[in-house]
């Protein structure tokens, strides 16, 4: 049981370049979500799934797209990277959002030049 | 809205008793809490459930003020093991969707010997 794991661990962009930040976790868990931590910020929701072929958007989604086609991924792309978005991302997964915890992987640290 | 946590930071010796407060404007379902040490992932710590319901850790309490939409962790006894930096995520009541939590900015915990 992995639970909740996030490749890769670290990344280097190029203004403008696109990439996917992979998601996967083992539970079974239908809700997943992604979030972005920034210095002084706190953990900011981007996009979330409360199942495969169901996803919305959270607190700051401009430039990143995401889908669910399956229960145990849940990739997140980034469209045209953009110095703002130099962040570590957090995947988190729940089988109960409101009442049990959310899972967090262990984080993808992205530097976009 | 992001909920506001108090204090920004706090130093403590071994032995002592804190409390982190987390204040929302929102009327709130639940709040969550998690505690982060440097580099790695969020991990659980306690939910509060409006009507009173808790989940969470044995040494740590909490209390939810369904009324004021206010919550506080009570960490007493501290542990070299407490430091970290300490989240509220609240989820509203009413409108967005089951399980999205809003993070507060974080507490700053540090526990000297």
């Amino acid at each position: 049981n992995a639970g909740v794991t996030q490749t890769p661990k670290f990344q280097v962009l190029k203004t403008g370049q696109s990439m996917t930040l992979q998601c996967a976790q083992d539970m079974n868990h239908e809700y997943m979500s992604w979030y972005r931590q920034d210095p002084g910020m706190g953990l900011r929701l981007i996009h979330y799934s409360v199942g495969a072929g169901i996803t919305d958007q959270g607190e700051v989604p401009n430039g990143y797209n995401v889908s669910r086609s399956t229960t145990e991924d849940f990739p997140l792309r980034l469209l045209s990277a953009a110095p703002s978005q130099t962040s570590v991302y957090f995947c988190a997964s729940s089988a109960f959002p409101s009442t049990d915890t959310q899972y967090f992987g262990p984080g993808t640290r992205l530097t976009v030049l | 809205q992001q909920p506001v946590q108090s204090p920004q930071a706090v130093i403590l010796r071994e032995g002592e008793d804190a409390v982190i407060n987390c204040s929302s404007s929102k009327a709130l379902y639940s709040v969550h809490w998690y505690r982060q040490k440097h580099g790695e992932a969020p991990v659980f710590l306690m939910i509060l459930l409006k009507g009173g319901e808790q989940k969470g850790h044995e040494k740590i309490s909490a209390s939810f003020n369904e009324k004021k939409q206010q919550s506080s962790l009570y960490l007493t006894a501290s542990q070299l093991s407490y430091s970290g930096t300490y989240f509220c995520g609240t989820e509203a009541e009413y409108g967005g969707s089951q399980g999205n939590l809003i993070f507060g900015k974080g507490t700053k915990l540090s526990v000297k010997p």
